[in-house]
């Protein structure tokens, strides 16, 4: 089954500790994309990646960091988590920028 | 202070009704669209899609309309079911400076379907 996959689905933890949520697709997609989503907000593109080792910033990048090591992974990384990165984060694949995103389940962030 | 959330707009409607919800979107450049469907706990789920060069296209039970006169989108769902409660949104295909191409997700509609 066709299906971005991230880990974990909730999370409370407190500031500053560092964590990252986990983000893979199994359909050889080669865009793939993080995404917040806060009432009143919508969903905001966090970073952004258009291949292997080809990452750039999204609309609300400050305080997270992406890599892209294999086609398949784009883990999320926030190095000192702080309570206004508590949010629903998404990750999302798609054939390239611009075209349908598939989107995982959501990973809920509580950061106190 | 207190502050307070801001909620999505809410179309509540009969089942076996038909629903439309509306989308304003922002660039006239836009050339594609599309509708996500999210329900409690998932993330979104493509509906259906349309290029700026229709003005309509239809799935099943769902109907896409595209005006780019006025820049509005709407999604028509035909005989309204209970598992069509959800949240709904359009997004928009923009181009940013070296074209790459990226979507903008609008903030969404509420739909509940009564029994």
């Amino acid at each position: 089954e066709a299906q971005v996959t991230q880990n974990p689905r909730y999370l409370i933890t407190v500031t500053g500790k560092k964590l990252t949520v986990t983000c893979s697709q199994n359909m050889n997609h080669e865009y793939m994309s993080w995404y917040r989503q806060d009432p009143g907000l919508g969903l905001r593109q966090i970073y952004y990646s258009m291949n292997v080792e080809v990452t750039d910033k999204g609309d609300v990048p400050e305080g997270y960091k992406v890599s892209r090591k294999e086609k398949r992974n784009f883990p999320l990384i926030l190095e000192s988590p702080s309570p206004n990165q508590t949010s629903l984060y998404f990750c999302a694949s798609s054939l390239g920028g611009g075209a349908v995103e598939h989107f995982g389940d959501g990973t809920r962030l509580s950061i106190l | 202070g207190e502050s307070v959330g801001l909620h999505l707009p809410t179309l509540s409607v009969q089942e076996g009704d038909n629903s439309i919800i509306n989308c304003a979107y922002s660039n006239s450049a836009s050339d594609y669209f599309i509708w996500y469907k999210q329900e409690s706990g998932k993330g979104p789920q493509f509906i259906i899609d349309i290029r700026s060069n229709m003005d309509k296209r239809q799935g099943q039970r769902v109907t896409v309309l595209l005006n780019k006169t006025v820049k509005h989108l709407s999604l028509q769902i035909a005989a309204t079911q209970p598992g069509d409660s959800a949240v709904y949104f359009c997004a928009e295909r923009s181009h940013g400076s070296s074209n790459t191409g990226k979507l903008i997700f609008g903030q969404g509609t509420t739909l509940q379907v009564k029994p």
